[in-house]
């Protein structure tokens, strides 16, 4: 049982470039979410997903697309990375009380 | 719309009691959390209370929330080298389950 895991662990672009980020939860929650965690800021919501089948947008949603492919499965997608999007990027899922978070990825844009 | 605060650096002797604050703006909260953030891990939930709760204590955490102020606070009883962390604190509304997080309190636990 690995709870949510995020793949890669760490990535670094170049400008312009574009990758998705990965995020799988063997929990079987509805909610999953994308976040972005930058020092002094704390966390904020890029995009959530409900149920599978729905997504919407939260905080800081310019510069990124999502789609949840099944129950299990969140991705977030970057189509031409800048610099200001050089972050550690959190999965999360929805307990009854508790969100649970993945071990995030490191992602630096140069 | 949410806003929580937080003092970011606290610094503190190892065995003293650390006190971590956080204030929050929405009224209509339901769920107040504290999670906890070890270098390079993600959040960890530690505790959480109930908007209609004052205090809730579980071993060497306790919680006070004071709705009037919309203040609440977390003490960390005997603090350990173990607790060097970032903590954040959150809160979620009563429509639907996302969470608002502070920026986060670093927390350093000094001998």
């Amino acid at each position: 049982n690995a709870g949510v895991t995020q793949t890669p662990k760490f990535q670094v672009l170049k400008t312009g470039q574009s990758m998705t980020l990965q995020c799988a939860q063997d929990m079987n929650h509805n909610s999953m979410y994308w976040y972005r965690q930058d020092p002094g800021m704390g966390l904020r919501l890029i995009y959530y997903s409900a149920s599978e089948g729905t997504t919407d947008k939260g905080e800081v949603p310019n510069g990124y697309n999502v789609s949840r492919l099944n129950k299990r499965e969140f991705s977030l997608r970057l189509e031409s990375a800048a610099p200001s999007q050089t972050s550690v990027y959190f999965c999360a899922t929805d307990g009854a009380y508790e969100q649970y978070f993945g071990p995030g990825t490191r992602l630096t844009v140069t | 719309g949410e806003d929580v605060e937080q003092s970011l650096f606290l610094s503190v002797r190892e065995g003293d009691s650390s006190v971590i604050n956080c204030t929050y703006t929405d009224s209509s909260s339901t769920y107040l959390y504290w999670y906890k953030q070890e270098p390079g891990a993600g959040l960890q939930l530690l505790t959480y209370i109930f908007s209609n709760m004052d205090m809730k204590q579980d071993q060497r955490l306790t919680v006070l929330l004071n709705k009037k102020d919309k203040h609440l606070s977390l003490r960390i009883a005997d603090t350990q080298t173990g607790d060097s962390a970032i903590y954040f604190c959150a809160e979620s509304l009563s429509n639907d389950y996302k969470l608002s997080f502070g920026a986060g309190t670093t927390v350093t636990v000094r001998a």
